[in-house]
């Protein structure tokens, strides 16, 4: 059974750097991407893009470039979101998603990472 | 770039059928295929339909999904409402500008 956890939340203050985890479990974890998704309070989905599990090779979407990493862990199925310079606009709960086995579409979902910016 | 339009919100009792839009602007909707998603508060969205109208195992069959090309719309059909489908409807296409997942901005769908 496939299951992604994803690591608690956070309160972080405006300029500082957070890194969210989600951990693949139930399939091999080097066989589907592993995408991330932000939902602002309120808000609706946003795709914020990929990485490919075999090789690290991340995708992102226009709005994501520059303040955002994706990694991985292969070793120990871990996947990893750094957000740096953090404003409050980012508040938002994140969450990283897989892939249906037969098509290209999220339906593996983390249970979501609250991630707050306040002074 | 390629975006899909959803209703902010509907309502209906239950027993009867509601149906949630989702408008593609600035590319076809039929030129990919469109999921539906389903969220509590609170929760990480299910998948209620993929690929226009495909239902995933443990999903009633009260839900339903289709594509108009005239309207270049797909459409989601709850019928038989239940207090229980009370939550917000996402759309999910792709952009074949830019390979981008794209989501509708949401329906909250009210049962009362």
């Amino acid at each position: 059974q496939v299951h992604l956890v994803q690591s608690g939340s956070e309160l972080k203050k405006p300029g500082a750097s957070v890194m969210l985890s989600c951990k693949a479990s139930g399939y091999t974890f080097t066989t589907f991407a592993i995408h991330w998704l932000r939902q602002a309070p309120g808000q609706g989905l946003e795709w914020m893009g990929w990485i490919n599990t075999k090789t690290g090779n991340p995708t992102f979407a226009q709005a994501f470039t520059g303040r955002f990493v994706f990694s991985l862990d292969t070793s120990v199925s871990m996947a990893y979101l750094r957000i740096s310079s953090l404003k409050p606009e980012d508040t938002a709960v994140y969450y990283c998603a897989r892939v249906y086995p037969s098509g290209s579409f999220p339906h593996y979902w983390g249970q979501g990472t609250l991630v707050t910016v306040s002074s | 770039n390629f975006m899909l339009t959803q209703p902010h919100s509907v309502s209906e009792s239950p027993g009867e059928t509601v149906t949630i839009s989702c408008t593609g602007t600035s590319g076809s909707i039929a030129s990919n295929y469109v999921q539906w998603y389903q969220q509590r508060p609170g929760s990480a969205p299910t998948t209620v339909i993929y690929e226009d109208n495909q239902r995933p195992s443990g999903v009633p069959d009260r839900f339903s999904g289709s594509i108009d090309r005239s309207s270049n719309s797909a459409s989601l059909t709850i019928s038989g409402l239940k207090t229980e489908d009370e939550a917000d409807y996402y759309c999910q296409s792709y952009d074949n500008s830019n390979y981008n997942w794209v989501f509708g901005g949401g329906t909250k769908l009210t049962v009362l």
